[in-house]
């Protein structure tokens, strides 16, 4: 099956800090999400981006996917941005999501 | 709009007992998924509902583990019986696959603990 690493697969920072997220994958997708799970357990969907760019307030993500990676930009960050981060991918002619690892992030106040 | 719904959110049970857990998706996603996550790592998918119908089940352990989703809605996973290594969170999701992008909408989780 497709191979998803997720690097770093942790990261401490300051509050204020800016940090990049990286996502790389073994075959081609035609799908491709990025989900924060936060310390209590709950998966969010935080960007369906299978190519391109988007932004959604401090959070942007972009996918090259002739190159097989995704990046996570999270700016200015907040302790309530710490949880886990994960990427999921689905192949083509392929259903199902199928998960990083994930990169555990701390944000120290 | 109510979001992905699971029930019981903890259970604690000894091993070789029957245990079921219960999820209700949002209203009008017919796609509706069960996923395992152990500590530390991603979710792993064990079975894809399309409607009611079971379209991805091979990843579920067929010889303890048992789904259905009657009327394509509410859905039930149950393991019988449970051994230590099932201790995990069972997490449902749903997701619409007339939405062109087919975001996944995840529950709260199902935590278990096998005694």
């Amino acid at each position: 099956g497709i191979q998803v690493e997720q690097s770093p697969p942790d990261l401490i920072l300051q509050e204020g800090a800016n940090s990049t997220l990286r996502c790389n994958f073994s075959d081609s997708v035609n799908n491709l999400q990025w989900f924060h799970q936060n310390p209590w357990g709950q998966l969010i969907n935080l960007f369906y981006i299978p190519s391109g760019t988007k932004q959604n307030g401090r959070l942007s993500a972009t996918t090259v996917a002739t190159e097989r990676y995704s990046l996570l930009y999270i700016s200015s960050s907040q302790t309530t941005d710490s949880g886990v981060y994960f990427c999921a991918v689905e192949p083509w002619g392929a259903d199902g999501l199928t998960f990083g690892k994930g990169t555990h992030l701390i944000i120290q106040p | 709009e109510a979001g992905v719904v699971q029930s019981p959110r903890y259970k604690i049970i000894e091993k070789k007992q029957p245990v079921a857990f219960w999820c209700n998706p949002i209203s009008g996603h017919n796609t509706l998924y069960w996923y395992l996550q152990n500590l530390g790592q991603g979710p792993e998918l064990l079975i894809r509902y399309e409607n009611e119908e079971a379209v991805d089940d091979s990843q579920l352990p067929k010889d303890r583990f048992s789904a259905e989703r009657l009327k394509g809605v509410d859905s039930t996973l149950k393991i019988q019986p449970a051994e230590l290594g099932d201790s995990a969170v069972y997490l449902c999701a749903s997701s619409s696959r007339t939405d062109a992008t087919g975001e996944l909408f995840f529950g709260e989780g199902s935590r278990l603990t096998v005694l």
